[in-house]
């Protein structure tokens, strides 16, 4: 079965500095996708970037940038010049591909971020 | 720009009362699926729903549990008899794909919570 594990519960970050939050998974698959939510206080899930795991070129979305690594399992979202609208909880999640309407995410834990001012 | 709607946005039972939880999904989607979210916990899967019959269930998703889709337009999901482990917060999710494309992001509504006391 697959797992996803997100090691930092919580983190903080300077406005206008760069944060990384970290992911990694486990799969016997060879291709699937990943993905990164934000949930921020209001709690709706809101789709921040993702990235096919055939694809050996990290996803970009303007601020918001993957390093994917998929020999090591990992996956990890930096935020650029963050905003205190940044601040949120962010999960990782995983989805097999190709499944119809099974298609469900698994997501990991969560990793709370805090912008300060 | 399309999205999912869900109402109520908050409701609070007596432990033992039916509720029905009500999504709208994004109006040329075909894949449609439920997650709750127990404070302060991970988003989980519970039911995966196409062609008017579920795909996929969690071992949440008991006999208490039932889904259906009663119209063109909405997607129900039913508590028999409400739990107080039932408090979370229940997304809908929804999900297009074509013979020609498959297309993996799930658009999440923005939550009911559900409180029972």
């Amino acid at each position: 079965a697959q797992t996803v594990t997100q090691s930092q519960p919580e983190m903080s970050v300077q406005e206008a500095e760069t944060v990384t939050l970290s992911c990694t998974y486990d799969t016997s698959e060879n291709n699937y996708y990943l993905f990164w939510y934000k949930q921020p206080p209001s709690r709706q899930m809101i789709l921040v970037i993702r990235q096919e795991a055939y694809k050996q070129q990290n996803a970009t979305e303007n601020r918001f940038s993957v390093n994917f690594q998929k020999a090591a399992k990992s996956f990890s979202l930096k935020i650029s010049d963050s905003q205190l609208g940044d601040t949120a909880m962010y999960f990782c999640a995983f989805m097999k591909p190709y499944g119809g309407a099974t298609n469900k995410l698994i997501f990991g834990t969560g990793t709370l971020l805090a912008v300060q001012p | 720009e399309p999205e999912v709607t869900q109402t109520p946005s908050h409701q609070v039972t007596q432990m033992g009362q039916e509720v029905i939880l009500r999504c709208v999904p994004i109006s040329n989607h075909l894949y449609f699926y439920w997650y709750r979210q127990i404070l302060g916990q991970k988003v989980e899967f519970l039911v995966s729903f196409y062609n008017n019959e579920i795909s996929e269930k969690s071992e949440i998703f008991d006999d208490q549990f039932s889904v259906e889709r009663p119209d063109g337009s909405n997607f129900t999901l039913k508590i028999r008899s409400t739990k107080l482990e039932d408090s979370a917060m229940y997304f809908c999710a929804s999900r297009w794909d074509t013979e020609l494309q498959y297309q993996e992001t799930q658009y999440f509504g923005p939550g009911t919570r559900l409180l029972v006391l």
